[in-house]
């Protein structure tokens, strides 16, 4: 049963970077099948997408955020992770690591949706 | 990308049916028959509940279900029930690997 659980410091100062790491088990990042990716969700707020990664090493970003984001992958490790800089007020968030299932058609594969969710993990940004 | 639109609320009585709306542009949801829909309870993950427009995942009950008429896509979920109660979101995909969420929908059950 695949499981993906997030790590990293629930307290961020402003200005400094926010680093999480998503550690999946019960199945490999490196499947072909399938996407990976960050979702967050801001208190009493909704769902952003953040980005995501193919095994390929392909990776995407939300455009609002792409100038400071960036998802890395360790395979030894079965892990990924975000990276978020400059951060303010605004980023607080609990933050979601997620698996997406792929959708193939004439050839051309998309990533689909979001299927398989960590727990979520809180982090506050605050000096 | 701007979120996909979303009603606030909406509520209904056990055993009626509702229809919850999500409404985006010709670049998202009326380009790409992938749209899925997502319900979550409070404090925790959210769970799928439709992909690719109307298909559900193993284990979701078929009281759920998603339609799509060109920008905007719909989750109709029948014979509501207590445990239905939940925020619930949808999402896009809006060409090159992006994706694009609603704003979210509180479903009251009364």
């Amino acid at each position: 049963q695949l499981q993906l659980q997030e790590s990293g410091p629930g307290l961020v100062k402003p200005s400094e970077t926010l680093s999480l790491t998503c550690t999946v088990s019960g199945g490999s990042i490196s499947s072909s099948s399938y996407y990976w990716g960050w979702i967050r969700q801001p208190p009493g707020k909704g769902l952003q997408w953040i980005g995501s990664f193919y095994y390929s090493g392909s990776t995407y970003y939300n455009p609002s955020l792409k100038s400071r984001v960036t998802i890395s992958v360790d395979t030894s490790k079965n892990q990924f992770s975000l990276n978020l800089s400059s951060v303010t007020a605004a980023d607080t968030a609990v933050y979601y690591c997620a698996r997406l299932v792929g959708y193939c058609s004439s050839g051309t594969c998309y990533p689909n949706a979001f299927d398989i969710w960590g727990q979520g993990t809180m982090v506050t940004v605050s000096s | 990308q701007s979120a996909l639109t979303q009603p606030a609320s909406v509520s209904g009585s056990p055993g009626q049916s509702i229809t919850i709306s999500c409404t985006g542009t010709s670049s998202d949801v009326g380009s790409y028959n992938l749209v899925s829909w997502y319900q979550q309870h409070p404090g925790k993950a959210p769970k799928l509940m439709i992909y690719e427009v109307s298909k559900r995942p193993s284990g979701v009950s078929n009281r759920f279900s998603g339609s799509k008429s060109g920008n905007t896509a719909s989750l109709t979920i029948s014979g509501l029930q207590a445990e239905d109660e939940a925020d619930y979101y949808c999402c896009s995909y809006a060409g090159s690997s992006i994706f694009v969420f609603g704003g979210g929908t509180k479903l009251t059950v009364l």
